[in-house]
């Protein structure tokens, strides 16, 4: 079986650049989660869609940080202007409903921004 | 306070040691529980949910306290294959809702 696909898996841009990462979630999930990890603060949940609609974004460190999911198979994180402290490790993660239902994660992208 | 809290090591054991790890977390109202292991490098992985009567799998053992808020992973004979880091997860769903928390990681370092 798939598991989460994501895209690209590294990416290093200059800073300004606008990064686009993309999220395939496993066939008949319905929740789909963006993270970010870094050394200093860990994994990161930045924001949750269910249903393709967002949940909860209030992870998102702000608003150069934009993420859409139009259909059950697609999201993506946009990141414009991009700056040197977003570099960092991006995850997507999906799950099934229901409060016992574990995230199972893509391999994640690697962002480096110069 | 964290919402999840471990502690990071790392943990250096021999191979064959058994070793155990704690988490705590502060919403005395989460609902459910995992284990994740993180390579080097790499995306968490799930180890296993955490059942409130206590659950086994081979080597790893995952127990639940709700009383006093904690939870444990016991690994039994560690192998060199079990060096990683192992997170702690809390599911609080929120407002009918998954909201995952995560905990930083406790590090394993199996030596031969």
């Amino acid at each position: 079986d798939a598991g989460v696909i994501q895209s690209p898996r590294h990416e290093v841009t200059e800073m300004g650049q606008e990064v686009t990462l993309r999220c395939k979630p496993i066939s008949g999930h319905n929740s789909l989660f963006w993270y970010r990890q870094t050394m200093m603060r860990g994994l990161e949940l930045l924001i949750y869609f269910n249903n393709n609609v967002p949940i909860d974004d209030s992870g998102m460190p702000e608003d150069r940080f934009s993420a859409k999911m139009p259909n059950a198979s697609f999201s993506t994180l946009k990141i414009q202007p991009s700056e040197p402290r977003d570099s960092a490790v991006y995850f997507c993660a999906s799950s099934s409903d229901g409060v016992y239902q574990p995230q199972h994660f893509g391999d994640g992208t690697r962002l480096s921004i110069l | 306070r964290k919402e999840v809290e471990q502690d990071p090591g790392p943990f250096n054991v021999p191979e064959g040691a058994t070793v155990a790890f704690n988490c705590t977390y502060s919403n005395s109202a989460s609902q459910s529980f995992f284990w994740y292991r993180q390579d080097c490098r790499k995306e968490p992985k799930l180890l296993m949910s955490v059942y409130s009567s206590g659950n086994e799998d081979g080597r790893f053992t995952a127990q639940l306290n709700r009383a006093s808020q904690y939870i444990s992973l016991l690994i039994r004979d560690s192998k060199l294959s079990d060096s990683a880091t192992y997170l702690c997860v809390v599911n609080l769903m929120n407002t009918g809702f998954q909201k995952l928390v995560f905990g930083t990681g406790t590090r394993l370092l199996v030596s031969p």
